[in-house]
């Protein structure tokens, strides 16, 4: 158990419809990262927050937005949810900004119908 | 840009056969390697890592050397197990942000 917890662990929903998939950190992390896993782009880093401010973005799609909240938990927002969005979530949390090592969650599965 | 490449998969050997999983990488700087593990159905383990070159990385009977001069991190095993069958990823920690960068991922299945 790496001490991230992700809620909801799987989700199906419809296109065009909207999700939050979320996270919670290990206790004291102030860093935390999201990847997307899918068949066809492989494990992709999206967007990573530290406490509470955007620090670096990657591949993420106008459609997906992230925040960090006071008490550290985070959430990704996925809106006009398309077939092709359907993949494994992770979240990641690290102590420290330059932490090296991060430590991921279980993933949350997101199939769209 | 920085980037990682493994050898592609699937890989199959029989059980107690040795593993060689293949894996370099393109970056500024020095970064930390990583190589994860994920399980069917499951999320990503951190298998083992190093820090800065020739630092071995070693976790359960799995080992990796950070080659600095060969830009090299290449997972190995001595003699697999039917429970080792999971996807491999070879990762790297980018100097700047410390997000990771994965390689595509190797697919290990171990026959009894």
């Amino acid at each position: 158990d790496s001490g991230v917890t992700q809620t909801p662990k799987h989700l199906i929903t419809a296109t065009g419809q909207r999700v939050t998939l979320r996270c919670s950190p290990r206790s004291g992390d102030l860093s935390v990262y999201w990847y997307q896993q899918s068949l066809d782009q492989g494990l992709q880093f999206l967007i990573q927050y530290y406490n509470g401010e955007e620090r670096a973005k990657g591949n993420i799609l106008e459609r997906f937005s992230a925040q960090q909240f006071p008490d550290l938990h985070s959430e990704l927002n996925l809106s006009s949810l398309e077939l092709g969005d359907s993949a494994l979530y992770f979240c990641a949390s690290s102590p420290r900004l330059e932490s090296t090592e991060a430590f991921f969650g279980q993933g949350t599965r997101l199939t769209v119908v | 840009g920085n980037s990682v490449t493994q050898m592609e998969g699937p890989v199959t050997l029989s059980e107690e056969a040795f593993l060689t999983i293949n894996c370099t990488y393109t970056a500024t700087g020095y970064p930390s390697l990583f190589w994860y593990v994920q399980y069917p159905g499951e999320g990503l383990q951190l298998l083992l890592k190093a820090t800065k070159a020739d630092d071995k990385g070693s976790n359960k009977g799995f080992e990796a050397t950070y080659r600095k001069e060969t830009t090299s991190f290449h997972l190995e095993k001595g003699s697999v197990q039917v429970s080792d069958s999971a996807v491999y990823f070879c990762a790297l920690s980018d100097s700047g942000t410390y997000k990771y960068i994965f390689g595509t991922g190797t697919r290990l299945k171990v026959l009894a």
